[in-house]
């Protein structure tokens, strides 16, 4: 059963528009989500976070929103550029006990980012 | 340094073999994870270390034998592994309390054959 879904596989925008990525979660435990960035044959990179205290948290051209009771979470990503076209993952965690935290990740999206 | 190293960077085994993949933090993590990662897939959660105690074991099979000698380092030792183990494996590591924020490295790309 799928926790993390991210039902976009692919998103394709113009640069300097705004690109948006969606996530969805099932577990009313997550306590704290995570957006990455990976480009082919690389880790995934740490982009931005959110806690669920929170319903928004901004970085420069990053913006994350949560809507706790939808249990939905979006990206922003104004205005996109050609370098931003990579594969993005939602993740999310939850405390597993102890020092532990599991995290759980979605399918992944793939941004294009058009000259 | 807020980096996370991975060698090597590709690895290729024989069934019969015996390899390990190293990974290296200098951030004063106390939290360094294993993950498997397939073709179009999200990464999945294989080894936690707390520590450098063992504290999550997600079911893995034997083949696949976690280390972790010094809070700094952390290897995966691999023996007898089938092809479908062929994968991208990726470490990562987090602050002790703040697991949240994982930092991953490059990856291990590892094809059995």
């Amino acid at each position: 059963d799928q926790q993390v879904k991210q039902n976009s596989p692919s998103l394709s925008v113009q640069e300097g528009r705004i690109s948006i990525l969606n996530c969805d979660y099932t577990n009313s435990m997550f306590d704290y989500f995570l957006w990455y960035k990976k480009y082919p044959a690389e880790g995934p990179t740490f982009l931005i976070s959110i806690s669920s205290i929170k319903d928004k948290n901004e970085d420069g051209r990053f913006t994350v929103f949560l809507n706790k009771s939808a249990k939905h979470l979006s990206l922003h990503i104004v205005p996109s550029q050609p370098g931003d076209s990579a594969v993005y993952f939602c993740a999310a965690s939850a405390w597993s006990g102890g020092s532990n935290y599991k995290l759980t990740f979605g399918k992944g999206t793939l941004l294009t980012v058009n000259p | 340094d807020t980096e996370v190293t991975q060698t090597p960077k590709h690895l290729v085994m024989g069934m019969t073999n015996k390899k390990s993949l190293k990974c290296e933090q200098h951030m004063g993590h106390r939290a360094m994870y294993w993950y498997k990662q397939k073709a179009k897939k999200p990464p999945e959660l294989m080894f936690v270390y707390s520590y450098e105690k063992l504290s999550i074991n997600e079911s893995v099979p034997s083949r696949f034998s976690p280390e972790c000698p010094n809070s700094s380092l952390l290897n995966l030792h691999l023996h007898a592994l089938q092809p479908e183990d062929s994968a991208l494996y990726l470490c990562a590591s987090s602050q002790a309390r703040q697991g949240n924020e994982q930092f991953f490295g490059p990856g291990t790309r590892l094809t059995v054959l």
